[in-house]
């Protein structure tokens, strides 16, 4: 089964802190690409940060960056120096070639405390 | 250069009608994909079009209707509309050349049905 998993529905993080989000996948195909998509209140949705499967280095923007742990199928996502404006729900999906499509986590929904 | 842009934005139906929900890729893209997302849950892939055909799609019944014209915007049908229904409903378009690397989101379409 194509699934992805967030175990975490809801995280804490003071301003300034560091907090990383939990995900798994589970797919039996080589090509795929992942990704973490950050939904504010506005509901569209915004990329924050992507990988490519075959790559082995971790993807980095600016303070967001990945856990790319391939053989356990875990890609987690780090936000240093949090900031108010981070505070939304993330997503963790991933994109199948041979189905052209995306699948979905549940989300986590991010907290920034001031 | 205008994103994604879908309409209405939000809308009401009655149980048993029917609803037609509009798409606008972003400029230069050619593919558009929808997507459905419940309250409290990441979305669901409806279906993808590309050169005006319905090249993928989920597992939604055959209420969910789709098209692409010429000029690539997309309209999303569904009848019969039942109370489960009710949710946002994300355009996503992207470059078919492109798939994984260009995956682009409209603010959504916010459907009540009563």
């Amino acid at each position: 089964a194509q699934t992805v998993t967030q175990s975490q529905p809801e995280m804490s993080v003071q301003e300034a802190e560091t907090v990383t989000l939990s995900c798994t996948y589970d797919t039996s195909e080589s090509d795929y690409y992942l990704f973490w998509y950050k939904q504010p209140p506005s509901r569209q949705m915004i990329l924050v940060i992507r990988q490519e499967a075959y790559k082995q280095q971790n993807a980095t923007e600016n303070r967001f960056s990945v856990n790319f742990q391939k053989a356990a199928k875990s890609f987690s996502l780090k936000i240093s120096d949090s900031q108010l404006g981070d505070a939304a729900m993330y997503f963790c999906a991933y994109f199948l070639g041979s189905n052209y499509q995306l699948i979905w986590g549940a989300g986590t929904k991010l907290i920034i405390k001031p | 250069d205008a994103g994604v842009t879908q309409s209405p934005t939000h809308l009401i139906k009655t149980r048993g009608q029917q609803v037609t929900l509009r798409c606008s890729p972003k400029s230069g893209h050619d593919t558009v994909s929808w997507y459905q997302q419940a309250l409290g849950q990441g979305p669901q892939f409806i279906f993808q079009y590309y050169e005006e055909e319905e090249r993928q799609r989920g597992n939604f019944p055959d209420r969910f209707s789709g098209h692409q014209f010429p000029n690539y915007s997309s309209e999303l049908n569904v009848n019969a509309l039942l109370l489960g229904d009710s949710a946002l409903y994300l355009c996503a378009s992207s470059l078919s050349e492109e798939l994984r690397n260009t995956i682009y989101f409209g603010e959504g379409s916010w459907l009540t049905v009563v």
